[in-house]
């Protein structure tokens, strides 16, 4: 049975670098599509992006200029970095696998498996 | 940018049936899920692919879509059912939920 956990720094500076890794187990993360998504204190939820480890990366538009999602195959690991963090960048950050296909016209993208998520703060 | 919009709360007596409604442009063409929250939780898919069921989710829930609107319908609504829930679908590449719903088992 897949499972993600996240993890990183709980306390961010503003101005300053976000890192955080989701850890994939029981499942490759080749196989699959997976997104990172965020959850503001209150707020709903908000996608961030998601990447396929063959290389295809889709981000958030509102996200694009500050936001990198990479893969760590060897170590099944999921990385997000946003950079220039300011306090509205404060939220619970998941990472969810990610499934993606079609039949004909339909296409459909759902995420299946979800991490429990990690508290980000932002202050100095 | 694509939107979905969801009534912000729903009020529904133990045993009633809930719906839950999201509208988007043309959002029948495209594909709806719908997830559960609830506080202190990560985000549960209940419905996929506009009707479909995840294994381990009760009958009770059920999905449609036609037109502008997706519907998620909880029929013999349980205490254990009140929560956010959220709409999200999938527009030129980016991933798109809704401003979330908040059922109330009164």
């Amino acid at each position: 049975q897949v499972q993600l956990q996240e993890s990183g720094p709980g306390l961010v500076k503003p101005s300053e670098m976000l890192s955080l890794i989701c850890t994939v187990s029981g499942d490759s993360l080749s196989s699959y599509y997976w997104s990172w998504i965020r959850q503001a204190p209150g707020k709903g939820l908000e996608w961030i992006g998601n990447i396929f480890p063959s290389g295809n990366i889709n981000y958030n538009p509102s996200l694009k200029s500050r936001v990198t999602i990479s893969v760590d195959t060897s170590k099944n690991q999921l990385i997000l970095k946003l950079n220039s963090v300011t306090a509205a960048d404060a939220a619970v950050y998941y990472c969810a696998r990610h499934m993606a296909g079609g039949r004909g016209a339909y296409y459909y993208q759902y995420m299946d498996v979800w991490g429990k998520g990690t508290t980000v703060t932002v202050s100095s | 940018s694509y939107e979905l919009t969801q009534t912000p709360s729903v009020s529904v007596s133990p045993g009633q049936t809930a719906t839950i409604t999201c509208s988007g442009d043309k959002l029948g063409s495209k594909s709806a899920s719908w997830y559960q929250q609830k506080p202190g939780q990560s985000p549960l898919l209940v419905i996929y692919e506009d009707w479909k069921r995840p294994s381990g989710i009760p009958e009770r829930f059920s999905g449609s879509i036609s037109g502008n609107t997706a519907t998620l319908t909880i029929s013999g609504t349980q205490a254990m059912d009140e929560a956010d829930y959220y709409c999200q679908a999938w527009d030129n590449t980016a991933v798109v939920f809704g401003g979330g719903t908040r059922l109330t088992v009164l």
